[in-house]
């Protein structure tokens, strides 16, 4: 059972334009959203996070937008770089009685292009 | 700050040995995770461990354990291992463990079970 699910497993995009990373959960019991990078022979690193009272969280280039309503979350890359091209997983958590647990996506893995 | 590191990086066993994987987080860290990473299945919560407590589960047969001694450091330890074994695992630490508290992951051991 695949609570997150990141149905789009690469994505291709030239340097400069928008890439959008999408994820969909099935767990009404999360609360807290993050989206992970990781290259390839490192362990994920930390990208950027969204509460669950909000919408909408923005860290410079990066974008993530959350509808709760069609438990869905977006990774919004604006402009994208070659630098960007890694495998984003997406993960949920849900409230604190469950400690650090994170529940991942697939992942996707992203190509920017020159 | 020293990031989380891993030993070994690289480990190679055939089926029905054990194996013990270790895990220094970084320094202050309380928390404890340990991930599976297999292609196609993203990241599959294992445990976690935090101030020597095991408090979370996944849902992973019993040949797989771990512990958490009392400067932090983690070991997890697979049992009769088999062909399906064979993943990168994952370790990451957080400060308290609390679902909005951000996990930093070390770079993983890749095991091959032959």
């Amino acid at each position: 059972d695949q609570q997150v699910k990141q149905n789009s497993p690469s994505l291709s995009v030239q340097e400069g334009r928008i890439s959008i990373l999408n994820c969909d959960y099935t767990n009404s019991m999360f609360d807290y959203f993050l989206w992970y990078k990781k290259y390839p022979a490192e362990g994920p690193t930390f990208l950027i996070s969204i509460s669950s009272i909000k919408d909408k969280n923005e860290d410079g280039r990066f974008t993530v937008f959350l509808n709760k309503s069609a438990k869905h979350l977006s990774l919004h890359i604006v402009p994208s770089q070659p630098g960007d091209s890694a495998v984003y997983f997406c993960a949920a958590s849900a409230k604190e009685t469950s400690g650090s647990r994170l529940t991942f996506g697939e992942g996707t893995q992203l190509t920017v292009n020159p | 700050k020293a990031g989380v590191t891993q030993t070994p990086r690289y480990l190679i066993k055939t089926r029905g040995q054990q194996v013990t994987l270790s895990c220094s987080p970084i320094s202050g860290h309380r928390s404890v995770s340990w991930y599976q990473q297999t292609p196609g299945q993203g990241l599959q919560f294992l445990f976690e461990y935090f101030s020597e407590t095991q408090r979370n589960k996944g849902n992973f047969p019993g040949r797989f354990s771990g512990r958490q001694f009392s400067n932090s450091r983690s070991e997890m330890n697979v049992s009769t291992l088999e062909l399906g074994d064979s993943a990168l695992y994952l370790c990451a630490s957080s400060l308290e463990g609390r679902s909005f508290n951000e996990q930093f992951f070390g770079p993983g051991t890749r095991l091959t079970v032959l």
